[in-house]
C-alpha cells in the first residue's frame, strides 16, 4: 500500500512570495494534519484536517492556511513568505480524527528554503 | 517547562548494548505516547506506541510508561549501526483533535 505523498519535494521561494504545498494520506485514512519542522527541533503542530474541516490549530499566523479536499487531500498554503518559514513540512495521516488516541503517520515532507 | 522533555544527546553505544531513551511530559492527562525514529535528512518514521502503564514490546523495541512520574521510554537490545537516528517522543495533547506534542529529539550513535 501506498504510503502518505507529499509534493514537491524541494522548493525555493523569495521572500513576499506564496507557496502551496500538497499532501495525500494513505488510502482509507480520513484526517491530515501539517508540522513544520525547523533544523535541530522536534516537529510543531500547524493544523489539524478530519472529513474536510479544520478540527484543530497551532500556534501559526494567520499567513498559513490549508483546506482538506473531499479525497481527503490536502493544501497547506503560506503567504508572504519570511526567511523564518524556511523549514521541512510534514504531513501526517490519521485514520480518524477527534480526540481519540490515533496513530499517525508522516509522509516524506516538503523541504521549503526562503531566499 | 516545556511541555516534552528529551536529552539532546548524542547518546552513544556500542554495537550489541542496549540503548535507553527517556522522555518526560508536563501534562498530566496525556493519554497517547509515540517514538518515531527520524534518520539525518528524511521524515520521522513511527516505531512505537503506547497507552497503558508499563511495557510494550515488538521487535527489539520496548517502551516503557509510567503516567504517575509522566515519564516514557525506549529501549533498543542488540543496538545495531543502522540504528543510529534521532528519537523522537511525542505525546498526544489533551485536546480535542489530533495534535502531537514533540520533544526535541536525542540523537543516538551505534558504533560498529
Amino acid at each position: 500500500d501506498a504510503g502518505v505523498t507529499q509534493s514537491p519535494t524541494h522548493l525555493i521561494k523569495t521572500r513576499g512570495q506564496q507557496v502551496t504545498l500538497r499532501c495525500s494520506p494513505i488510502s482509507g485514512h480520513k484526517s491530515v494534519s501539517w508540522y513544520q519542522q525547523v533544523l535541530g527541533q522536534g516537529p510543531q503542530f500547524i493544523f489539524q484536517y478530519y472529513e474536510k474541516e479544520e478540527r484543530g490549530r497551532g500556534n501559526f499566523p494567520d499567513r498559513f492556511s490549508a483546506r482538506q479536499f473531499p479525497n481527503y487531500s490536502s493544501e497547506l498554503n503560506v503567504n508572504a513568505l519570511l526567511l523564518g518559514d524556511s523549514a521541512l513540512y510534514l504531513c501526517a495521516s490519521s485514520p480518524r480524527g477527534g480526540s481519540g488516541s490515533y496513530e499517525q503517520y508522516f509522509g516524506p515532507g516538503t523541504r521549503l528554503t526562503v531566499t | 517547562q516545556k511541555e516534552v522533555e528529551q536529552n539532546s544527546g548524542p547518546l552513544s553505544v556500542p554495537e550489541g548494548a542496549i540503548a535507553s531513551l527517556n522522555c518526560t511530559y508536563s501534562d498530566r492527562v496525556s493519554q497517547s505516547f509515540f517514538w518515531y525514529r527520524q534518520y539525518s535528512g528524511k521524515s520521522p518514521e513511527l516505531i512505537m506506541s503506547i497507552y497503558s502503564n508499563g511495557d510494550k514490546e515488538d521487535g527489539r523495541f520496548t517502551a516503557q510508561l509510567n503516567k504517575a512520574s509522566q515519564y516514557v521510554s525506549l529501549l533498543i537490545r542488540d543496538s545495531q549501526p543502522s540504528d543510529s537516528a534521532t528519537y523522537l517522543c511525542a505525546v498526544k495533547a489533551a485536546t480535542g483533535f489530533q495534535k502531537l506534542v514533540f520533544g526535541t529529539g536525542t540523537r543516538l550513535l551505534v558504533s560498529p
